[in-house]
């Protein structure tokens, strides 16, 4: 299986700062990488598509990049209801997996 | 608005068996696949079965292969998991998540909960 680290798996920033987390594969996965943001007590919401590309409704603030192994999700000027957890996922190869997640604090 | 509701979760014992719903709204459930992912308490996320939209391509996690079985019915636009021989390990949310193309999940549901215990 292709496994994927996160990092840092938790950090704490104040509200309008820069924030970048990092994931990288233990393998090249191209472009296949999927970022969710997780919120206490909800199922996952879909942020981020082929390492780079943003969902439809998905703020703006939010961006990826990266290809090959190593994948960086960056928000650009962080808001409250950002508090979360997100999770980095890889689709180029059964099974797909995920981080183990990164927390992010006010 | 695409929705997602997952039901059938509770406390099993060891070596029982659980079926878990998950009714969709809101898309046409028909043309899409549907997965499984679970998230045992604290933990992160683990992708554990799919099933294509005609259920003709089917897939588990190595962790369930024989003991789980993935089924949908298309007329009801739901989407089912048996889940037999249950271990303590197998303790988890159970979230169902559409399949937007090649595991890509777009949506999810709020999960339901899973305890394996004595």
């Amino acid at each position: 299986d292709i496994q994927m680290t996160q990092s840092p798996s938790s950090l704490s920033a104040s509200v309008g700062d820069r924030v970048t987390i990092t994931c990288q594969a233990s393998q090249d996965i191209g472009y296949y990488l999927n970022w969710y943001q997780q919120k206490p007590g909800k199922g996952p919401k879909f942020l981020i598509y082929d390492a780079s590309n943003l969902e439809t409704g998905a703020p703006s603030r939010f961006s990826g990049s990266g290809s090959g192994t190593a994948f960086t999700f960056t928000i650009s000027s962080l808001q409250p209801e950002d508090v979360a957890t997100y999770y980095c996922q890889q689709y180029d190869a059964l099974p797909p997996t995920f981080g183990q997640g990164t927390r992010l604090e006010i | 608005e695409v929705q997602l509701v997952e039901s059938g979760g509770g406390l099993v014992q060891p070596g029982g068996s659980l079926r878990l719903s998950c009714a969709a709204s809101g898309f046409t459930f028909s043309g899409y696949g549907m997965n499984w992912v679970r998230q045992a308490p604290g933990k992160g996320l683990e992708w554990v079965s799919y099933s294509s939209s005609d259920s003709g391509t089917i897939h588990y996690a190595d962790s369930v292969k024989g003991r789980f079985t993935i089924s949908r019915d298309n007329a009801k636009n739901s989407l089912y998991l048996q889940m037999n021989s249950l271990r303590a390990e197998d303790t988890a949310v159970y979230y169902c998540a559409r399949d937007s193309h090649n595991w890509v999940f777009d949506s999810w549901g709020q999960g339901t909960l899973v305890t394996v215990s004595s």
